[in-house]
């Protein structure tokens, strides 16, 4: 079972689009880290919030941590095609992090 | 800062056989993780290291499995009898703070 749960599992979307992806969780964490992995590389750390309510931007992408820090949602804007990839959410407690099962994106040109 | 560092990339090997896995971390990083992922889910932890020292094993890691970390630097995971269950991407990362982890190219293994 996973801790941290994220919807949709997959999404493709035509270039020029937005798009939301969801990470959702009944505990609470300390910080929560989005990161993209492509096929047969490891995942690469995009962004990590660490404060209830906090968002973030990285140029077309933004990130927000809820409240009570137990979910976060990504949402790109304008999805060009290098935005393909699996978008993996990871909440930290204590030492560790536990991931989601990851929403694949696909961005058509 | 060259990033974390794994080897092999690849790795097939029968079943039955032992194999062993490195991770060189980034340099000065003092907590080293490992973690398996297989196709459509995300990465479960494996193991924690701060330095040298073991600080947890999942329950994943049957008595096949062992880690090391000598002086807390590089890392190893060895599979001993290999099951075809273990065919999976391995995963290191290492850290400062478990705020940010980061993550190497993962050791796909094939058992077959």
């Amino acid at each position: 079972t996973q801790l941290l749960e994220q919807s949709p599992q997959f999404l493709s979307i035509q270039e020029g689009e937005n798009l939301t992806v969801y990470c959702n969780s009944s505990s609470v964490f300390s910080s929560l880290q989005w990161y993209r992995q492509e096929p047969g590389e490891g995942p690469v750390l995009l962004v990590t919030v660490v404060t209830g309510g906090e968002v973030k931007k990285l140029k077309r992408l933004t990130f927000q941590f809820g409240d009570a820090r137990k979910d976060s949602s990504l949402h790109i804007t304008a999805a060009q095609p290098g935005d393909t990839g699996l978008y993996l959410c990871a909440g930290a407690r204590d030492y560790k992090l536990s991931f989601g099962a990851g929403t694949t994106v696909t961005v058509r040109a | 800062d060259t990033g974390v560092s794994q080897n092999p990339r690849h790795k097939i090997t029968k079943r039955g056989q032992n194999v062993t896995f490195r991770c060189d971390p980034i340099s000065e990083h003092n907590r080293l993780y490992w973690y398996r992922q297989t196709l459509g889910q995300g990465p479960e932890f494996l193991t924690y290291f701060q330095n040298e020292a073991q600080l947890e094993k999942s329950r994943l890691l049957s008595d096949r499995f062992s880690a090391e970390r000598p002086k807390g630097s590089f890392s190893t995971l060895e599979i001993q009898r290999t099951e075809q269950g273990d065919s999976a991407m391995y995963l290191c990362a290492s850290s400062r703070t478990v705020t940010e982890a980061f993550f190497g190219q993962g050791t796909r293994l094939t058992v077959v």
